[in-house]
């Protein structure tokens, strides 16, 4: 089955730590994207890629890192330096071109304990 | 800076009763208009999207209305049912370099009783 697989699906981090959220598509999507989701306040947009070994960052990217090696592979790391790390983390990807679907993965409930 | 703003934040409907969520948006560059479904611990999924070129586009019981001069769009979902409680969010796409780039509005929680 085609489509974007998140992991862990739950994650736990103890402060000061860090850690990293794989997310990798068998899509063939050029585009990959990081998106954090707090209640009420919609996914706001962390990283994102549109071609292997370049990234750019979104609107909310202090405090993470990501990487893109491969085509398939968009991991986000969650730095000891983002000062509120719990939330619902979300990696998406889409075709180049215009006015097409962003498919998402089932997402990553990162809290700190 | 909000560039698109949704609302209400959260609906309550009866069954079999009409859905309407709101979204208006400022940058006039934005050319592609989706509604993406997201239900509870999952990843939101595309429901319905509509160009600026049309006014309306119907799909099963979910309608898009657009008003290009207000910019302003909204979602009608008739005959609600209690499958259809979910989040949902309304978004705007524009080009960059060659892709699409999203901006999505807070999101819209609704709830339809039995």
């Amino acid at each position: 089955d085609g489509g974007i697989t998140q992991s862990p699906k739950y994650l736990f981090r103890k402060e000061g730590q860090n850690v990293t959220l794989s997310c990798e598509q068998n899509l063939n999507h050029d585009a990959m994207y990081w998106y954090r989701q707090d209640p009420g306040q919609g996914l706001r947009l962390i990283y994102y890629s549109q071609i292997v070994n370049d990234f750019q960052k979104g609107d909310i990217a202090e405090g993470y890192s990501v990487s893109r090696e491969k085509k398939e592979s968009f991991p986000l790391t969650v730095t000891s330096a983002q000062k509120n790390p719990t939330a619902f983390y979300l990696c998406a990807s889409m075709l180049r071109g215009l006015n097409t679907e962003a498919f998402f993965g089932q997402g990553t409930r990162l809290t700190v304990v | 800076q909000q560039q698109v703003k949704q609302s209400p934040q959260s609906l309550i409907v009866q069954k079999g009763g009409i859905s309407i969520i709101n979204c208006a948006y400022e940058n006039t560059a934005f050319d592609y208009f989706p509604w993406y479904q997201q239900f509870p611990g999952k990843g939101p999924a595309l429901l319905i999207a509509i160009r600026p070129d049309v006014s309306e586009k119907k799909e099963g019981r979910f309608t898009i209305s657009f008003n290009k001069s207000a910019k302003q769009f909204s979602l009608h979902i008739m005959d609600s049912q209690p499958g259809d409680s979910a989040t949902y969010f309304c978004a705007a796409s524009k080009e960059n370099s060659g892709y699409s780039t999203l901006t999505f509005g807070k999101g819209t929680m609704l709830l339809v009783s039995p």
